[in-house]
């Protein structure tokens, strides 16, 4: 079945340290890849997507994502996190059949602690 | 550049009762797609428009409809309101069919009582 997972639920960790956001998607072909992140009572803000191409993707606020074809995955990565950083991370896909919808991930929740 | 605007922002019914969302796009972006976000069920895909046509639809039942004006500006509504339609709606617009980026708007929080 068609699925894109987020493992972790949650995850905390220390201002400053370093963050990898786990994702996984199955589809038959490479689908489209994003991440989205949820601030409490906000919608989504696009962080970075890959298409095509270079793997390692740049986005904003600092963050990057790998995507790795053989492993099906496309982790969200920022070497030091920063207390505003916390909010909701959503891991995303459409899938290369024409249509525009985005299937997204469970979500994890990042807490930073200071 | 104006972003997605939702209108109302926080809605409250009750069982039974009919509601109707708005969402205007970007300035020339042409689709717009509607998503549901509650906790149990995450972000789902509810429709999606394109030059006032339904392009694709999720697998949510008759009760929830949409339409997209010529000004690209959608609204959707859900008749006979469920306490399970109780969610967040988001809608997203992206600039052409090719452009998959979507942009989404703060969301419109339903309460169904």
């Amino acid at each position: 079945a068609q699925s894109v997972t987020q493992p972790d639920i949650h995850i905390t960790v220390s201002e400053g340290a370093s963050l990898e956001l786990r994702c996984n998607y199955s589809y038959g072909a490479t689908p489209y890849l994003f991440w989205y992140v949820q601030s409490p009572g906000q919608g989504l803000q696009l962080l970075l997507k890959y298409f095509s191409g270079d793997t390692l993707v740049q986005g904003i606020k600092g963050f990057e994502a790998e995507f790795k074809r053989s492993q099906s995955s496309f982790n969200l990565r920022k070497p030091s996190v920063h207390w505003s950083d916390a909010a909701e991370y959503f891991c995303a896909v459409v899938p290369q059949t024409g249509a525009n919808n985005l299937f997204f991930g469970t979500g994890t929740r990042l807490t930073v602690i200071p | 550049k104006a972003g997605v605007t939702q209108t109302p922002r926080y809605l409250i019914k009750t069982r039974g009762q009919q509601v109707t969302l708005s969402c205007s796009p970007i300035s020339g972006h042409r689709s717009v797609s509607w998503y549901q976000q509650t906790p149990g069920q995450g972000l789902q895909f509810l429709f999606e428009y394109f030059s006032e046509t339904q392009r694709n639809k999720g697998n949510f039942p008759g009760r929830f409809s949409g339409r997209q004006f010529s000004n690209s500006r959608s609204e959707m509504n859900v008749s006979t309101l469920e306490l399970g339609d109780s969610a967040l709606y988001l809608c997203a617009s992206s600039l052409v069919l090719a452009d998959n980026e979507q942009f989404f708007g703060p969301g419109t929080r339903l309460t169904v009582l």
